[in-house]
């Protein structure tokens, strides 16, 4: 079956450092593969997302780059800001379903 | 604006009593899904519906019941028999036509039984 897997959290860093948050997956067929972000006290909304292999998602400084050939889709950052404090999900879909399959969130925290 | 409305926003509830959370969305999308969220525990799936009058259970359905009369509402409730019911509950909606297509979310209910 599908599953995703997350780096555990929280991650904590100062204003304007570098971010990563590791994501792999596996997957029957190729799946579509998004990052959806949480501020605190609401829903989900996409941040960035890949249906192809090398393709890069990028939005608002994130990126995030499909690898086929070692199964993940890192999430990176050049400089965070406190604004950027949020949970990250990283999510595929695959195999003709629509229900997307979630990982359980990397808790984001930014000190100014 | 389209979107994905669920209300109430946050709910108090005694126990043994049922609930519903309304969840509505004018973006004209097939699918839609109720999550449970939890501390730490991610994103769980209650039941999903893919057109009216038809719906599945998800990952965690026992005590929840949905109903699908109209494209654009999908409320759920929450009964007696769910035994931890206090969460933060999150409806979302998607087209079915690609697995590119991401999903839509309400900005949650948040639920607390007294």
């Amino acid at each position: 079956g599908n599953s995703v897997t997350q780096m555990e959290g929280p991650v904590t860093l100062s204003e304007e450092a570098f971010l990563t948050i590791n994501c792999t997956y596996t997957a029957t067929g190729y799946p579509s593969l998004f990052w959806y972000v949480q501020y605190p006290g609401e829903g989900l909304q996409l941040l960035l997302k890949a249906t192809k292999a090398d393709d890069k998602g990028s939005n608002k400084g994130f990126e995030a780059t499909y690898r086929k050939e070692t199964t993940s889709f890192h999430l990176e950052k050049g400089s965070v800001q406190v604004s950027d404090s949020a949970v990250y999900f990283c999510a595929l879909k695959s195999g003709g379903s629509y229900i997307p399959t979630f990982g359980r969130g990397t808790s984001l925290i930014v000190h100014p | 604006d389209g979107g994905i409305t669920q209300s109430p926003k946050y709910l108090f509830r005694k126990e043994g009593q049922n609930v519903t959370l309304s969840c509505e969305q004018n973006l004209n999308h097939d699918a839609m899904y109720w999550y449970r969220q939890d501390p730490g525990q991610g994103l769980r799936l209650i039941y999903y519906s893919q057109i009216v009058n038809d719906f599945q259970k998800g990952d965690i359905a026992e005590g929840y019941s949905v109903s699908r009369e109209k494209k654009e509402s999908f409320p759920l409730t929450v009964t007696s028999a769910q035994k931890n019911p206090t969460a933060f509950y999150l409806c979302a909606s998607s087209p079915l036509d690609s697995e590119g297509g991401e999903l839509f979310f309400g900005e949650g209910s948040r639920l607390t039984v007294l």
